[in-house]
């Protein structure tokens, strides 16, 4: 089974600067099966992101995905309000099980 | 457009059974797999396993395989998740969520059923 780790577990920041969220698996992630999703409260998963970068119907391009193998990064380049959410990424590689990372909150500096 | 849609909040006792639904709106049931994903309060999404619509064959995440059965109804575009033998660790936010594939991400998805088991 593949474990993903997220780090920060909270990042705190202001509207308008920049988020780096980091998923790194424990092994190397098949043709880049990767994918990030925004979860606010009471709600299911958003889909943002597929691929490792790309850009899933409607998301907007301030949201961007990077990296391969074992090392993937979110990146939402000037936060809005509406972006102060859960981000979790998937693996979704050639053998089950599916697996999630634990989650990186971002929330308001 | 599409939309998946998931039967109400259960509230269970140890030892018993929940059935959750998830009809489907808006485009070809048969040619996409159904998964289904759990949430624990304040805890993190754990992969149930999925259900191909199309011929009904399953599988199950090893940790979930005595206890979640996984089945569909053609004929109203809806697919259903057992669980049985429900402890206080079943406790959780259910969501089903479409899938082209086997192992996919998931493009939509239900708004969740909230399972609580409790004496």
């Amino acid at each position: 089974e593949i474990v993903l780790t997220q780090s920060p577990g909270t990042l705190s920041l202001s509207p308008g600067e920049r988020a780096t969220l980091s998923c790194r698996a424990s092994q190397n992630v098949n043709s880049d099966s990767l994918a990030w999703y925004q979860q606010k409260p009471g709600q299911p998963p958003r889909l943002l992101i597929y691929g490792a970068s790309r850009r899933a119907t409607g998301i907007p391009d301030r949201f961007s995905g990077s990296g391969s193998g074992t090392d993937f990064t979110l990146t939402i380049s000037r936060l809005e309000p509406e972006d102060f959410a859960v981000y979790s990424c998937q693996q979704y590689g050639d053998s089950p099980p599916i697996t999630f990372g634990p989650g990186t909150k971002v929330d308001i500096k | 457009q599409v939309q998946l849609v998931q039967s109400g909040a259960e509230v269970k006792k140890p030892g018993a059974s929940v059935k959750v639904s998830c009809k489907t709106f808006g485009y070809a049931f048969n040619g996409y797999y159904i998964h289904w994903v759990r949430q624990a309060p304040g805890q993190g999404l754990e992969w149930l396993g999925w259900i191909n619509p199309q011929n009904g064959d399953t599988y199950y995440a090893q940790k979930f395989q005595d206890w979640v059965t996984m089945t569909r109804d053609t004929s109203i575009n809806t697919a259903y998740m057992e669980l049985s033998r429900l402890t206080s660790d079943a406790t959780a936010v259910y969501y089903c969520a479409r899938g082209f594939l086997q192992g996919d991400y998931f493009d939509f998805w239900g708004q969740g059923t909230l399972v609580t088991v409790s004496s």
